[in-house]
């Protein structure tokens, strides 16, 4: 029962470096998202996929950008990494507008 | 601009006591609104939700509210237990678009033994 697998789960990078956080899904569910958590912030939406082949920008979507790979697969790309993009992502999925999220353990990243 | 806001980051409570989480929101679009809670190196997970056309809605030990017209919510949990302390994250979502929740900061709950 995996639910939402996100890797890696931790990454330092340096700046300006690039690197794709992987989420899969095995649960069958249509919309997939894409959070980030800073102190004192709670989590903000990034990207979200309502379904396959979709993929929609969210609250905070600056230097980030996404692939709906297939119904299972959304991942996420920083083409050029900043310090303030230090933080814990996390994946999430959902199979119909009720209900709540399933969301992954998260990636704690670090861009020094 | 935080449309979803948490004001008290902690709550420390006796075991067996209730615990009352609060929730304020700005965005009157807002129709559904859950609560999640986290354990520290693992992602939140859905607790209970609430659909706006109720004024409460209950779930075992968790019950949360609904005051539309102050545009505030709550979380009670009777009676509390050590395993619940957490952190605890309100969220809300709107009916034009329900795949971008706003969720607030967190009220991180000790439950003390």
């Amino acid at each position: 029962n995996a639910g939402v697998t996100q890797t890696p789960k931790f990454q330092v990078l340096k700046t300006g470096q690039s690197m794709t956080l992987q989420c899969a899904q095995d649960m069958n569910h249509n919309s997939m998202y894409w959070y980030r958590q800073d102190p004192g912030m709670g989590l903000r939406l990034i990207y979200y996929s309502a379904s396959e082949g979709t993929t929609d920008k969210g609250e905070v979507p600056n230097g980030y950008n996404v692939s709906r790979l297939n119904k299972r697969e959304f991942s996420l790309r920083l083409e050029s990494a900043a310090p303030s993009q230090t933080s814990v992502y996390f994946c999430a999925s959902n199979l119909s507008v009720l209900g709540g999220y399933t969301f992954g353990s998260g990636t704690r990243l670090t861009v020094v | 601009d935080q449309q979803v806001k948490q004001n008290s980051p902690s709550l420390s409570v006796q075991e067996g006591r209730i615990s009352i989480l609060n929730c304020d929101y700005t965005n009157s679009m807002f129709d559904y609104f859950l609560w999640y809670k986290k354990y520290p190196a693992e992602g939140p997970t859905f607790l209970i939700s609430i659909s706006s056309i109720k004024d409460k809605n209950e779930d075992g030990r968790f019950t949360v509210f609904l005051n539309k017209s102050a545009k505030h919510l709550s979380l009670h949990i009777v009676p509390s237990q050590p395993g619940d302390s957490a952190v605890y994250f309100c969220a809300a979502r709107g009916q034009y678009n329900n795949n971008d929740m706003r969720f607030g900061a967190g009220t991180r709950l000790t439950v003390k033994p």
